[in-house]
């Protein structure tokens, strides 16, 4: 089954500051890779998600890119962090059936 | 946007008592998705219903689903202390890459 990596698992950043947070899979090839946040006691926002190497879709306007190298490497990146950036960034890749497997996450304050 | 709700926001019970957890959306799907998430931890697949499907078992998992109220529920049955976490549902509707829209999330807490 796949396996999720993400670093670092915290994150503190200024305001201002870029930020690069990676994903990386394990167990399978060419999957969908998803990018999500989670605001503190609330549930998960779909910001990315991509289908291929070099192929991103966005669902929300934001302050946030992503890029997608390698087949099994998935990277959110900002120019510039928000305060509004702040949260609990959790990537996911597609698995059997429509399932979802996750990563453990990253929790990035921006202050 | 959330199309998900589940229902209550949080639930505390004791120990080896049963949790129901709901969930309504809002348009029609090809299947819903229960998740269950520890503190601070990415979210771990539970249990997966067809919307052809109208109740699944895993373990003490019981799934039902009705798609004329587009609602579903979860009960876990003789509750522990490890099963303390939040709960969501995630319906697939079918908008290409097999996206999840994730619902707000139930949070459970198993009183020993």
């Amino acid at each position: 089954s796949q396996t999720i990596h993400q670093w670092p698992a915290t994150l503190v950043q200024p305001v201002g500051s870029p930020l690069s947070l990676e994903c990386t899979v394990e167990g399978t090839s060419n999957p969908n890779l998803y990018w999500y946040r989670q605001a503190a006691g609330r549930g998960l926002q779909l910001l990315f998600y991509s289908v291929g190497i070099g192929q991103i879709s966005s669902e929300v306007p934001q302050n946030l890119s992503a890029s997608r190298p390698q087949d099994r490497q998935f990277i959110l990146s900002s120019k510039k962090l928000l305060l509004s950036d702040s949260g609990f960034y959790l990537c996911a890749c597609l698995g059997p059936g429509g399932t979802q497997y996750f990563g453990p996450g990253t929790r990035l304050l921006v202050l | 946007s959330q199309q998900g709700e589940e229902d209550p926001q949080a639930l505390s019970i004791q120990e080896g008592e049963n949790a129901t957890m709901n969930c309504s959306y809002k348009t029609s799907i090809n299947n819903l998705q229960w998740y269950r998430q520890n503190s601070g931890r990415g979210l771990v697949h539970l249990i997966l219903i067809r919307s052809n499907e109208r109740e699944k078992h895993s373990g003490r998992l019981r799934v039902t689903l009705d798609t004329s109220k587009k609602s579903s529920s979860l009960l876990i049955t003789a509750s522990r202390a490890a099963d303390t976490a939040s709960y969501f549902c995630a319906t697939d509707a079918n908008q290409g890459a097999q996206k999840l829209v994730f619902g707000q999330g139930t949070r459970l807490t198993i009183n020993p």
